[in-house]
């Protein structure tokens, strides 16, 4: 079984600041894929980054980066310059790698409300 | 062009009525994942469906939920007796080809039973 949980309910950072939004999981599988997304008050989800759980380096995607902590089993956010659109809830995910290459279903956390303040 | 898109975006329905969701992929997609996000709340998964199949569904999709494939395009979620309960939105996602590590996710449904 996998678990995933944000201890952030909410945060909020000035904008072009920087944030870390924290993320930790929980799993049995030996592979695994971390992923983050993003969903505005218009209820989309957008994929923000992934991270595998045999990369050894952090992933980065523009202004996202994601720490990840294999023995801590965290996968943290940071999104750097914040700006006014990046408002919004931010899940962590993750899926195991099923037949060797595809991901399965996804495992979200409970969410972490982010407010950019001007 | 969004990768997967969902229709409708919003419906409205009397509580004990069928409804259909329904998610297109723009293109030949294999996995296809259907999951709930009741207002407010995480997301939660419902089915996963791999050549044309369940491959997996969590306790929440009872005998009043249903998928199926029925052109080879469409990707629908049937629900036969909607209940209050059942008021969330809905998401498609799936992944591009098998391999791809993005879940792409239509643009959700939003289901309120009345």
């Amino acid at each position: 079984a996998q678990k995933i949980t944000q201890t952030q309910p909410g945060m909020f950072v000035q904008e072009k600041e920087a944030v870390t939004l924290d993320c930790t999981y929980d799993t049995s599988d030996q592979s695994y894929g971390l992923f983050w997304y993003k969903q505005p008050s218009s209820g989309e989800m957008i994929f923000l980054i992934y991270q595998g759980s045999y990369d050894e380096q952090n992933a980065t995607e523009g202004r996202y980066s994601l720490n990840f902590q294999k023995a801590r089993k965290s996968a943290n956010l940071v999104i750097s310059a914040s700006q006014l659109g990046d408002s919004a809830m931010y899940f962590c995910a993750m899926s195991a790698l099923v037949r060797g290459t595809s991901y399965g279903k996804l495992t979200f956390g409970q969410g972490t409300i982010l407010t950019v303040h001007p | 062009e969004p990768e997967v898109t969902q229709t409708p975006s919003h419906q409205v329905t009397q509580m004990g009525q069928e409804v259909i969701l329904r998610c297109v992929p723009i293109s030949n997609h294999l996995y296809f994942y259907w999951y709930r996000q009741i207002l407010g709340q995480k997301v939660e998964f419902l089915v996963s469906f791999y050549n044309n199949e369940i491959s997996e569904k969590s306790e929440i999709f009872d005998d009043q939920f249903s998928v199926e494939r029925p052109d080879g395009s469409n990707f629908t979620l049937k629900i036969r007796s909607t209940k209050l309960e059942d008021s969330a939105m809905y998401f498609c996602a799936s992944p591009r080809i098998p391999g791809y590590t993005e879940a792409f996710f239509g643009q959700g449904t939003r289901l309120t039973v009345v």
